[in-house]
């Protein structure tokens, strides 16, 4: 079974960092794009983080740009998000997700983990 | 701020057909990139309903479909049922923003 595990989100406060990670199984992890999407409480999806099968190409979203790093294990198969100089606006259940082969369609979604940034 | 426009809500009674439309522009829809749909049900990640316009994943049933045209797209829901209350989402890509996946504001679809 395809599946995907997030883990690492917690409370923590603005100016803060913390550590998503993304367990993948079920497929070669290593010959997919993975990306990274948030859901504000209440709020719709945001796209955040997109990283190429090999890692050597990378796109971020300008809201998350030069404070969030997206990166790759593919020998552990596991997908990553650093968050660093966190804001209250950052507060979301954070969803990582496989691209398709063809075209850029998310399947499947993690089941999330909320990061709440606050004081 | 997204670049996709959806309205905030659709409602229908049980059976009927209910449309969402996905209104973009000249650099995500209109220049021809593929239109992708979500499913988010209450308290779950979203699901793949839709992908490339108009196909739909295996166990998703036809009651669901998607079309494109021009600078939009839309999901149409037949015979509704209650089952299909749930929030949706379009997502494309957009030129104008590097390496930019796009998703709409978000439906929510009510069953009366």
């Amino acid at each position: 079974e395809v599946q995907l595990v997030e883990s690492g989100g917690g409370l923590v406060q603005p100016g803060g960092s913390l550590r998503l990670s993304c367990a993948a199984s079920g497929f070669t992890f290593s010959s997919y794009e993975m990306n990274w999407v948030r859901q504000a409480p209440g709020k719709g999806l945001e796209w955040v983080s997109y990283i190429s099968s090999s890692g050597s190409t990378i796109y971020y979203a300008d809201s998350v740009k030069g404070r969030f790093t997206i990166s790759r294990d593919n020998a552990k198969n596991s997908l990553y998000l650093q968050m660093n100089s966190l804001r209250a606006e950052d507060t979301a259940v954070y969803y990582c997700a496989r691209e398709g082969t063809v075209k850029n369609w998310f399947d499947p979604w993690g089941q999330g983990t909320l990061v709440t940034v606050s004081s | 701020q997204s670049v996709l426009t959806q309205p905030p809500s659709v409602s229908g009674a049980p059976g009927q057909r209910v449309t969402i439309s996905c209104t973009g522009s000249s650099s995500n829809i209109g220049a021809g990139y593929d239109v992708h749909w979500y499913q988010q049900l209450p308290g779950t990640a979203p699901k793949l309903l839709i992908y490339g316009n108009s196909n739909r994943p295996s166990g998703v049933p036809d009651r669901f479909s998607g079309s494109k045209s021009g600078t939009s797209a839309s999901l149409a829901i037949t015979g509704l049922q209650a089952e299909d209350e749930a929030d949706y989402y379009c997502q494309s890509y957009d030129s104008s923003l590097s390496g930019s996946r796009v998703f709409g504001t978000g439906t929510k679809v009510t069953v009366l």
